[in-house]
């Protein structure tokens, strides 16, 4: 199945904003949008931002989630040392008829 | 809560089968679609298999259709992934997820093929 484009790896200063990228086409991203998830090493991904930027409970506010046509984003906010992780953006491909997934973007916070 | 916690993972020899379950809870589970998600050692995340509110729509990426089977039980707020056939590349850590409806994600359950 074709995924989602997502840049390898992005780094950031400690306390600043990082804004991670998904690109997809009219039959994923921007038919339904994204969902988007974080994964540290050794655990399951967790999924911050759902159906156009519902956060589940316990999600900070620091993350937040966007669309612009084909381009999903996540920005983070007020970078921390725990936000150091990889990220993965999901969505739906109505022509694919099944869940197509990014190569996942690892964070750095310097 | 919201949560899902899968079970069944293990060790299989290839040409063997096992039943994956997910039990859902926290959600109104029938509302849902719910998905299996795999991740092989050191890889990133590969969709599986999908399934609507009532079952009446399955979905399964083209190199385990014809293996794996995803069915629910609503009554028991369960999902199962059925997977005959196993191969060696079918070895990862199998995550239950409703990824756009309840934005949930389990821990996961390994299972690993032997040649």
């Amino acid at each position: 199945q074709a995924g989602l484009t997502q840049p390898p790896s992005v780094s950031k200063d400690l306390r600043q904003t990082a804004t991670l990228t998904c690109t997809g086409n009219g039959n994923n991203v921007g038919y339904q949008g994204a969902a988007w998830l974080q994964q540290h090493q050794g655990h399951p991904p967790k999924v911050l931002s759902y159906r156009n930027n519902n956060r589940p409970s316990g999600i900070s506010e620091r993350f937040s989630a966007s669309r612009s046509g084909n381009t999903a984003s996540l920005t983070i906010t007020g970078l921390q040392p725990e936000d150091e992780a990889d990220y993965y953006c999901s969505a739906w491909d109505s022509s694919l008829n099944g869940v197509v997934f990014g190569g996942g973007t690892k964070l750095t916070v310097l | 809560e919201v949560q899902v916690v899968e079970s069944g993972g293990g060790l299989v020899q290839a040409g063997g089968s096992l039943r994956l379950s997910c039990a859902a809870s926290g959600f109104t589970f029938s509302s849902h679609w719910m998905s299996w998600v795999r991740q092989a050692p050191g890889k990133g995340l590969e969709w599986v298999a999908t399934i609507n509110e009532d079952g009446s729509k399955k979905f399964h990426v083209d190199s385990v259709r014809g293996r794996f089977t995803i069915f629910r039980d609503n009554a028991k707020n369960s999902l199962f992934l059925q997977m005959d056939g196993l191969r060696a590349e079918d070895t990862a850590v199998y995550y239950c997820a409703s990824i756009f409806g309840a934005g949930c994600w389990g821990q996961g359950t390994l299972v690993t093929v032997s040649s």
